[in-house]
C-alpha cells in the first residue's frame, strides 16, 4: 500500500558483495512492478521492471525476482559498487489502473 | 531526447502564497503523474493526467491543490494558500499511453517546495 512515515530501513553491504533488497507489495491485483533508485536530491531512476507473468528478470548486474504467492519482490545487485549507494523503492501497478504505488524504500550503504 | 523536466528545482513561498510547479513530460509521453515526497519517506501518489483530462486525482487534498495538463504547454501543479505542511519534494513522472509494451514511468528531478 502507500508508504507510511517510517524511518527508512538500511542495508549495509561491503563493496564487491551482492545486495538483496526486499519489498512486500499489498495488492494481489498488481500486475506490473518497477524498481527505482533514488540518489540524494534527485528523482527516482528506473532500474528494472517485471510483469506478473514472469518470476525473474535480469538486467545488467541487477535481477528482479517476483513471488506472487507471498506478494514479495526482491532486487539483487551483483558486485555492489559505491555508486549503488542510494534509496531503492519498489513500485506496483494494479491491472486496469495507471497509478504506481510505492513501497517504503530501503537505503543501501556500500562500505569500502 | 530530454528527460522529464521540472521547474523550478527549488521554490520558497511564504505562508498564504501560491505555488506553481511545472512539468514537461518526455517527448512522446502523453501521461503525467505527480507525487509528493517527505524527507526519509516514499513517494505518495497525488494525481494522474493525460492531455486536457484528469484520470485519477484520488491522492490530491480536497482543498487548495489542483493540477492541469493543457493541450499545449507543461503540466502544472498548483497549491493555493500554502501552509508549512506543504513543504516537500514534488515529483512529476511521465509515461507513454497505456497499452504499449513499455509503460514505465520516468521521473523528473523534482521541485523542492519550502514554505516559510
Amino acid at each position: 500500500g502507500e508508504s507510511v512515515g517510517l524511518h527508512l530501513p538500511t542495508l549495509s553491504v561491503q563493496e564487491g558483495d551482492n545486495s538483496i533488497i526486499n519489498c512486500a507489495y499489498s495488492n494481489s491485483a498488481s500486475d506490473y512492478f518497477i524498481w527505482y533508485k533514488q540518489e540524494s536530491g534527485k528523482g527516482p531512476q528506473f532500474i528494472i521492471d517485471i510483469r506478473s507473468n514472469m518470476d525473474k528478470r535480469q538486467g545488467q548486474r541487477v535481477t528482479v525476482l517476483l513471488n506472487k504467492t507471498v506478494k514479495h519482490l526482491s532486487l539483487q545487485i551483483a558486485a555492489t559498487q559505491p555508486g549503488d549507494s542510494a534509496v531503492y523503492f519498489c513500485a506496483e501497478r494494479a491491472s486496469g489502473t495507471y497509478k504506481y504505488i510505492f513501497g517504503t524504500g530501503t537505503r543501501l550503504k556500500v562500505l569500502a | 531526447n530530454a528527460g522529464v523536466m521540472q521547474n523550478p528545482r527549488h521554490l520558497v513561498r511564504r505562508r498564504g502564497q501560491e505555488a506553481r510547479l511545472r512539468c514537461s513530460p518526455m517527448k512522446g509521453h502523453s501521461h503525467v503523474y505527480w507525487y509528493r515526497q517527505l524527507p526519509e519517506e516514499g513517494l505518495k501518489f497525488m494525481v494522474y493526467l493525460q492531455k486536457e483530462n484528469i484520470i485519477d486525482e484520488s491522492g490530491m487534498p480536497k482543498e487548495r491543490f489542483s493540477a492541469e495538463f493543457p493541450k499545449e504547454g507543461p503540466s502544472i501543479l498548483r497549491i493555493q494558500q500554502v501552509v508549512r505542511g506543504d513543504s516537500a519534494a514534488y515529483f512529476c513522472a511521465s509515461s507513454p499511453p497505456p497499452g504499449l509494451t513499455n509503460t514505465e514511468a520516468f521521473f523528473g528531478q523534482g521541485t523542492r517546495l519550502t514554505v516559510v
